[in-house]
């Protein structure tokens, strides 16, 4: 079975600070996506990658932006964090027609 | 563009009772469907895929959907709910090469005893 790990379960930060959140696979699968799940609104597409270096914004980039300089490891960075991205926080890894999800990261923005 | 619409927020139904809920996409190319299901503070567990072939598919659980091209739906069922079938299920839309991947806003469901 495949494995996807996030770096963390938990985590609070402070308004303004820079925040890593890492996903990692333990597969070659060429696709990792990151969501935000906030109640009444599902799993919006932050971004997504389809290779090392190559990138491609969902349908709500703004505030975020990704990293992805080996295939197994895909980060999320929030680059001043804000009181509104506090949500969880889910990495999907697609492959082989399945797709496998993190345990995702509970992120507090205070 | 490609959206995925989960018309029901809540739905209740009572254990024993059948249950439908709703999925319709917007996609332009020839769609993956998926439904997921998860339960209070847990991860997303895949019920059931259709990518081709018979448009009724079964999944874990008990559970069934019918994808219908001409109503671009894909609505999920199952003729008896049982109490452990409280939580909040998602509907995904995604192309054959998963480069991109679109979920509803997710329908909680509720089963009074």
């Amino acid at each position: 079975d495949v494995k996807v790990t996030q770096s963390s379960r938990y985590l609070v930060k402070r308004t303004g600070e820079k925040v890593f959140l890492e996903c990692v696979q333990d597969m070659d699968h060429e696709n990792m996506f990151w969501y935000r799940q906030d109640p009444g609104l599902g799993l919006r597409l932050i971004y997504f990658s389809y290779d090392v270096k190559m990138k491609e914004k969902g349908d709500i980039p703004e505030g975020y932006s990704v990293s992805r300089e080996k295939k197994e490891r895909f980060s999320l960075i929030l680059e001043s964090a804000s009181t509104n991205q506090t949500s969880m926080y889910l990495c999907m890894v697609a492959g082989g027609e399945t797709q496998y999800f993190g345990p995702g990261t509970r992120l507090l923005v205070l | 563009a490609q959206s995925v619409t989960q018309p029901d927020i809540h739905i209740t139904v009572s254990e024993g009772a059948s249950l439908e809920l709703r999925c319709n996409y917007s996609y332009g190319a020839t769609p993956y469907l998926f439904w997921y299901v998860q339960s209070p503070g847990q991860g997303l567990q895949l019920l059931l895929k259709y990518f081709s072939g018979d448009t009724l598919v079964q999944g874990i659980k008990g559970f069934e959907a019918e994808f219908k091209r001409s109503q671009s739906s894909f609505n999920l069922r199952k003729p008896s709910v049982h109490w452990s079938d409280a939580a909040e299920y998602f509907c995904a839309v995604g192309p054959y090469n998963f480069n991109k991947f679109y979920f509803g806003s997710g329908t909680k469901l509720n089963v009074k005893p």
